[in-house]
């Protein structure tokens, strides 16, 4: 079973613009959540984390949101940017491992 | 350099040949991990290791095996490779730390495998 879900396979928003990245889950034992970037031919990069303990954290033009009460948490880049065209996974911790999900691919136009 | 580096980078095979996948890392992590993805699914768990000599299965250990040689290196073997093996495979790292399982993964750049 997939705990880690991301529903939206794509994305596509215009330069300048907000890109908002979705991801739901199922296991309410999960402390720590973390957003990946990841680059054709390259491997996963972090990008951003949260604990369970807080609702937001910010670095520069990222921002992850998590609402655990609806078990959702959500990744903001603003302003989106054509190098932000990547896929992008949303991770959970398990305690020993990550869970990943499927995957958004955003696409970031001029 | 690569703080985590994977080789070989690409390879293909055939059925039945043994394959070992190897990896290394440069970071001084004691966490290491190897995952597999497959075409639109996020990464899969093979095997994780705390330390050289911890060893665990993950969600999809069956036709694989793992070997932590030192704490820098961990090499993934498919022991009679299969084509559904077909994959991209990727090694991480991470610091046990202050923030114990709390703490980022670290990838590769992945090595993509093809079993014909």
């Amino acid at each position: 079973d997939q705990q880690v879900k991301q529903n939206s396979p794509s994305l596509s928003v215009q330069e300048g613009r907000i890109s908002i990245l979705n991801c739901d889950y199922t296991n309410s034992m999960f402390d720590y959540f973390l957003w990946y970037k990841k680059y054709p031919a390259e491997g996963p990069t972090f990008l951003i984390s949260i604990s369970s303990i807080k609702d937001k954290n910010e670095d520069g033009r990222f921002t992850v949101f998590l609402n655990k009460s609806a078990k959702h948490l959500s990744l903001h880049i603003v302003p989106s940017q054509p190098g932000d065209s990547a896929v992008y996974f949303c991770a959970a911790n398990s305690g020993y491992a990550l869970n990943f999900g499927k995957g958004t691919s955003l696409l970031v136009t001029p | 350099d690569a703080d985590v580096t994977q080789t070989p980078r690409n390879r293909i095979t055939k059925t039945g040949k043994r394959i070992m996948l190897e990896c290394s890392q440069t970071k001084g992590h004691d966490r290491m991990y190897w995952y597999r993805q497959d075409p639109g699914l996020g990464l899969r768990l093979i095997y994780y290791s705390f330390d050289v000599k911890d060893i665990n299965k993950g969600e999809i250990s069956d036709g694989y095996s793992v070997s932590r040689q030192a704490q820098a290196k961990f090499s993934l073997s498919l022991e009679s490779a299969i084509p559904n093996q077909t994959a991209l495979y990727f090694c991480a790292t991470s610091d046990s730390g202050q923030g114990g399982s709390n703490q980022p993964q670290h990838f590769g750049d992945g090595t993509r495998l093809s079993i014909l």
